[in-house]
């Protein structure tokens, strides 16, 4: 079965850097586009960014543009969104997701908590 | 960017009853429409993509409609593992946003 477990959250301070990682297993990982999606403590879902199925395009939302990186390793299945500058509008859990086909989300990961605060 | 507006922002109902949530769009955007539900806690799942195709495994309870701007989503029959927030998402290559989201409570 479609798994997807993210590791590497925690807590940082505001102009530090982290990394969040992607593990995916049950599908062909290369045949599809991944995305990051967002959630604030209690707030509403903020898309983040995405990747082609091959890693050559990412395209990311104005609100992290210039300050997170996302990157994939088929021959590994993983994904992984570097985040520098780090704000504390950052502060939310992350979620990643299999896209399917058509920039919607049909597998979500269980999401992973990252907290940006002095 | 294309803003999406979801009404009520909550409601309560009771079991059985029949609920329409509603998502406008800010400009037109075919049927380039999804929605998803989420439980306290857990991920987001979908429901429906394309504005009316029910995902895999969801109940044939849940139906959406609609194209352009307005959109719907219709609870036939509330069960008690339907109270959760539901949130509409605009999908294209540049351009992926949510709604604010619409939470259902037990009256």
């Amino acid at each position: 079965q479609v798994q997807l477990v993210e590791s590497g959250g925690g807590l940082v301070k505001p102009g530090g850097s982290l990394t969040v990682s992607c593990a995916a297993s049950g599908f062909t990982f290369s045949d599809y586009y991944m995305h990051w999606i967002r959630q604030a403590p209690g707030k509403g879902l903020e898309w983040v960014a995405y990747i082609s199925s091959s890693g050559k395009t990412a395209f990311y939302a104005d609100s992290v543009k210039g300050r997170f990186t996302l990157s994939r390793d088929n021959a590994k299945n993983s994904l992984s969104l570097q985040m520098n500058s780090l704000r504390d509008g950052d502060t939310a859990t992350y979620y990643c997701a299999r896209d399917e086909g058509s920039y919607t989300f049909d597998f979500w990961g269980q999401g992973i908590l990252v907290a940006v605060s002095s | 960017a294309i803003q999406l507006t979801q009404s009520p922002s909550s409601l309560s109902a009771s079991v059985g009853d029949r609920v329409t949530l509603t998502c406008r769009a800010s400009q037109g955007i075919d049927s380039d429409l999804a929605w998803y539900q989420q439980k306290p806690g857990k991920a987001p799942s979908l429901l429906l993509s394309d504005a009316s195709s029910l995902a895999s495994g969801v109940p044939s309870r849940f139906s959406g409609s609609g194209s352009g701007t307005d959109f719907t989503l219709t609870i036939s029959s509330l069960q008690p593992e339907d109270f959760a927030t539901y949130y509409c998402q605009h999908f294209s290559i540049y351009d992926l946003t949510f709604g604010g989201g619409t939470k259902v409570e037990i009256k």
